[in-house]
């Protein structure tokens, strides 16, 4: 157990339509990381917060927005959903958000866009 | 922008038989990290490499970084099944705050 919970594990959804994955970082990480996992494209880095503070930002779609709250969880929010954002959405924690520090990720979410 | 390329892509191997998957950048990397994702699961950390030249070993596990800090490797020795996984490197491009990027992967198979 890696410490940090991703919710929900899988979720179904139509073209279209809006969702949010929630993360809980370990306890006492100030970052998380978003990762999205397809097949054909490995893991892409998303977006980092450190501190309820956007640090460094990824190849995310304007569809997609994420945000790091005072109590340090964190959500993403994809809209207009389409089939290619079918995929598996990683979070991930650290304690300080340096590249000297390893991530632990969650279980993910699995998002199935029908 | 930064990117590590990461081979092979797949490797069928049968226990007991050595593996190793490579990770080659252009630019030099201030430090290499290596992750495992085991089939359905979630990618695990291993290991850091920071200093040039630097040699880590876990159990089978070897993690190499090379002189010139632009090529990374990792080598398990006689593997077993329960080595079944995707193998990722990682890096961050030389900053010290911000992302990780990942390679594509080795995905690993063994046959028993």
């Amino acid at each position: 157990d890696s410490g940090v919970t991703q919710t929900p594990k899988h979720l179904i959804t139509a073209t279209g339509q809006r969702v949010t994955l929630r993360c809980s970082p370990r306890s006492g990480d100030l970052s998380v990381y978003w990762y999205q996992q397809s097949l054909d494209q490995g893991l892409q880095f998303l977006i980092q917060y450190y501190n309820g503070e956007e640090r460094a930002k990824g190849n995310i779609l304007e569809r997609f927005s994420a945000q790091q709250f005072p109590d340090l969880h964190s959500e993403l929010n994809l809209s207009s959903l389409e089939l290619g954002d079918s995929a598996l959405y990683f979070c991930a924690s650290s304690p300080s958000g340096d590249t000297a520090s390893p991530l632990h990720f969650g279980n993910g979410t699995r998002l199935t866009v029908t | 922008g930064q990117q590590v390329m990461q081979i092979p892509q797949y490797q069928h191997v049968q226990e007991g038989e050595d593996f190793t998957t490579y990770c080659n950048s252009s630019t030099t990397l201030s430090n290499i990290q290596w992750y495992k994702q085991r089939p359905g699961g979630h990618p695990v950390f291993l290991i850091q490499l920071v200093k040039s030249g630097e040699v880590k070993k876990q159990k089978r596990l070897t993690f190499q970084f090379g002189e010139a800090k632009k090529n990374s490797s990792l080598h398990i020795t006689a593997t077993q099944t329960t080595d079944v996984g995707t193998y990722f490197c990682a890096e961050a491009g030389g900053t010290s705050y911000g992302k990780l990027t990942f390679g594509q992967g080795t995905i690993l198979t063994v046959h028993p």
